[in-house]
């Protein structure tokens, strides 16, 4: 089946530095990746869809220069998390949908950001 | 606007007891998708069922079950005598049939089974 795998699973950072997290789909093409992040006992919050080779499309509320998103080919979205501070602490999980319309959606297993 | 609604926050069960999780989902598109997902506390998202708009049929899946009603917009899921290892937050999502729309989810339900 699909794969999507997410690096890292958990990353400690200082305040004021920038984190990378990576997904990968492994066996197939992800034309649209999605980024969802999650607070402690909350639901997963749609923060942006990133389309292979244009800009991502941020949700209201969502910080554009904050949480940068590159879709730079069908396989690989990355998300920057810029000068990191301890609110953006959270977990951060991704999720591609094949190019095909009929399939579902595959899910990294997700990323611990703590900014201390 | 799509939105899921999962009024349960937290329940909790002795095991061997059935259970059963509410989402009740609201979308002006005739075609759509629904889905559960167990997360357990590793923070994965395991997907258990996904069922489109034209499927009304219940689901059956060993001990899990899916009860899809288009007339009152509802999808819920029962947990038939069950373990402790089902503990864990539940999600209800919904999508659009188009390429490229994201999964919209539920606030979740904390399932707690003890022994």
């Amino acid at each position: 089946g699909a794969v999507v795998s997410q690096h890292p699973s958990r990353v400690i950072c200082k305040s004021g530095t920038s984190v990378k997290i990576e997904c990968r789909s492994l066996d197939f093409q992800a034309t649209t990746m999605f980024w969802y992040r999650q607070f402690p006992k909350k639901s997963l919050m749609l923060m942006a869809t990133s389309n292979e080779g244009s800009k991502a499309t941020y949700e209201q509320g969502v910080e554009k220069d904050k949480f940068l998103i590159n879709h730079a080919s069908l396989t690989l979205s990355t998300l920057t998390v810029t000068s990191a501070h301890p609110e953006d602490s959270s977990f951060y999980i991704c999720s591609a949908r094949d190019a095909k319309p009929n399939y579902g959606y595959t899910f990294g297993s997700g990323t611990r950001l703590t900014v201390v | 606007a799509q939105k899921v609604t999962q009024a349960q926050t937290e329940i909790s069960v002795v095991e061997k007891e059935d259970v059963t999780l509410d989402c009740v989902y609201e979308t002006r598109d005739t075609t759509y998708y629904l889905f559960w997902y167990k997360q357990p506390p590793s923070g994965e998202l395991v997907f258990l069922i996904r069922r489109n708009s034209f499927d009304e049929q219940n689901e059956i899946s060993g001990r899990y079950s899916w009860n899809f009603q288009k007339s009152t917009s509802s999808f819920n899921f029962t947990i038939t005598a069950s373990q402790v290892v089902d503990s864990a937050v539940y999600f209800c999502a919904l999508s659009e049939a188009q390429a490229g729309t994201a999964l919209i989810f539920g606030k979740g339900t904390t399932l707690s089974v003890s022994s």
